[in-house]
């Protein structure tokens, strides 16, 4: 079994609808990551969290937000959908200690008509 | 916002031959990383370089770290269809350690 996993990996929805993205892992790691890619912008980091209570906005936070109902989980919701939100979304997780390393779910592919 | 700028963006070669690709900031990084991605699918790591000056070597990949620790490059010997892929590099920076992605280099091997 996966340890990141995400749901659901593909959803299309229409403009002005709510979203939610789900993130799980089973790696028993504090630190969790949302990210949106894009063609030819690498990822760029959105919202992450150091633990249940704690939740920090990235760089491209506007029009998302996020909730770490347990440190296993972490959901990200569009409130709004608009279609420069199309993109590729991963979560992403690492231990507080030791290497940089961060494990990546599979990704959801959001399109926004 | 710190910039890793990485080249090529595409990069398209024959089975057998070499390749390099670069990630250069202006930035200092604590760390870089290099993930590789296949489509569907979440980029994996390859590799971390952390002191500056270092070399790293993974079968055919070679990972540098610049003397400065604000550029990385990898280099692919006699590439293999295999190869094929995206590859990112990663700056980790800041007290949290907070990963920059560059843009990425989408590598195609020819059989």
């Amino acid at each position: 079994d996966a340890d990141v996993t995400q749901t659901p990996r593909n959803r299309i929805t229409k403009t002005g609808k709510r979203i939610m993205l789900e993130c799980s892992q089973t790696k028993g790691h504090d630190r969790m990551y949302w990210y949106r890619q894009d063609p030819g912008l690498g990822l760029r980091l959105i919202y992450y969290s150091f633990d249940v209570k704690d939740i920090n906005k990235g760089e491209i936070s506007d029009g998302y937000s996020v909730s770490r109902q347990a440190q296993a989980k972490f959901s990200l919701s569009l409130e709004s959908a608009i279609p420069n939100q199309t993109a590729l979304y991963f979560c992403a997780t690492r231990t507080s200690g030791g290497t940089d390393t961060q494990y990546f779910g599979p990704g959801t592919r959001l399109t926004v008509l | 916002t710190q910039l890793l700028e990485q080249s090529p963006q595409f990069l398209s070669i024959q089975e057998g031959e070499n390749l390099t690709v670069y990630c250069n900031s202006s930035s200092v990084f604590s760390s870089l990383q290099w993930y590789r991605q296949e489509p569907g699918e979440g980029p994996v790591l390859l590799v971390t370089v952390v002191t500056g000056g270092e070399v790293k070597k993974l079968k055919r990949l070679t990972f540098q770290f610049g003397d400065a620790r604000k550029d990385s490059s990898l280099h692919i010997t006699a590439a293999q269809p295999g190869d094929t892929g995206l590859y990112l590099c990663a700056g980790a920076s800041g007290s949290a350690r907070q990963l920059t992605f560059g843009s990425g280099t989408q590598l195609t091997v020819l059989p």
